[in-house]
């Protein structure tokens, strides 16, 4: 299966962005979904594990979902800040045990 | 908090072979699974490998009967074994941790070039 997110999105600092990661097929409630942010010139860090858990030290502006209707994981950031622009990625398994990336999307804040 | 140091990286020609390294600071033994994941100049995120806690391995279909992933819990190190080295194959090489009910872990990366 693929997970598709969107090349980008950007608000202003204080919005909200809505980050979606769709599967292509099978259900997205087989498998957890991961979210992780990049930094420029940095390694990946967590933001959300196991769909929607939030690591300790992750600001609580972030939060995650799933919503078997579309077939999709989002990752929201609310009240965004200048030190959220990054690259943004969502991860889920497939039977298989194969990983699979979604393409990344990039935050911009205005 | 869990360190991961990757590394063995370098600059490789094609048709060569190259073994990476993570060490993990006393944490890979009782993770349920360790990744490799690549990114190559200006792309995303590429998942390549998994090894879980019983041994059981599985492989990306680009680098599967060229890669081979392991781990020596005793010394606290994953290893991806990389042979037949292609241009394709040049990215930072990121080794990961996970355990159920924990967040990813990861490493800083380790680069490597295949190049002529």
């Amino acid at each position: 299966f693929l997970l598709t997110q969107p090349h980008s999105v950007s608000a202003s600092p204080g919005e909200t962005v809505t980050i979606s990661c769709t599967r292509s097929s099978g259900s997205i409630d087989t498998n957890y979904v991961q979210w992780y942010q990049q930094r420029p010139g940095s390694a990946p860090t967590t933001v959300i594990y196991d769909d929607n858990k939030r690591p300790s030290g992750v600001p609580d502006r972030f939060s995650g979902s799933i919503d078997s209707s579309s077939n999709s994981a989002s990752l929201t950031i609310s009240g965004l800040k200048t030190e959220d622009e990054a690259q943004y990625y969502c991860l889920s398994y497939h039977s298989s045990s194969q990983g699979v990336f979604g393409g990344g999307t990039k935050v911009t804040v205005l | 908090e869990v360190q991961l140091v990757e590394s063995g990286g370098g600059l490789i020609q094609p048709g060569g072979s190259l073994r990476l390294s993570c060490e993990g600071s006393g944490l890979i033994a009782s993770s349920n699974y360790m990744t490799w994941v690549r990114q190559a100049p200006g792309k995303g995120l590429e998942w390549v490998a998994v090894i879980w806690h019983g041994g059981s391995a599985y492989y990306a279909d680009s680098v599967k009967g060229r890669f081979t992933i392991s781990r020596d819990n005793s010394k606290n190190t994953v290893y991806l074994e990389m042979n037949s080295l292609r241009v394709e194959d040049t990215a930072v090489y990121y080794c990961a941790r996970d355990r159920y009910g924990e967040k990813t872990y990861w490493g800083q990366g380790t680069l490597v070039t295949v190049s002529s």
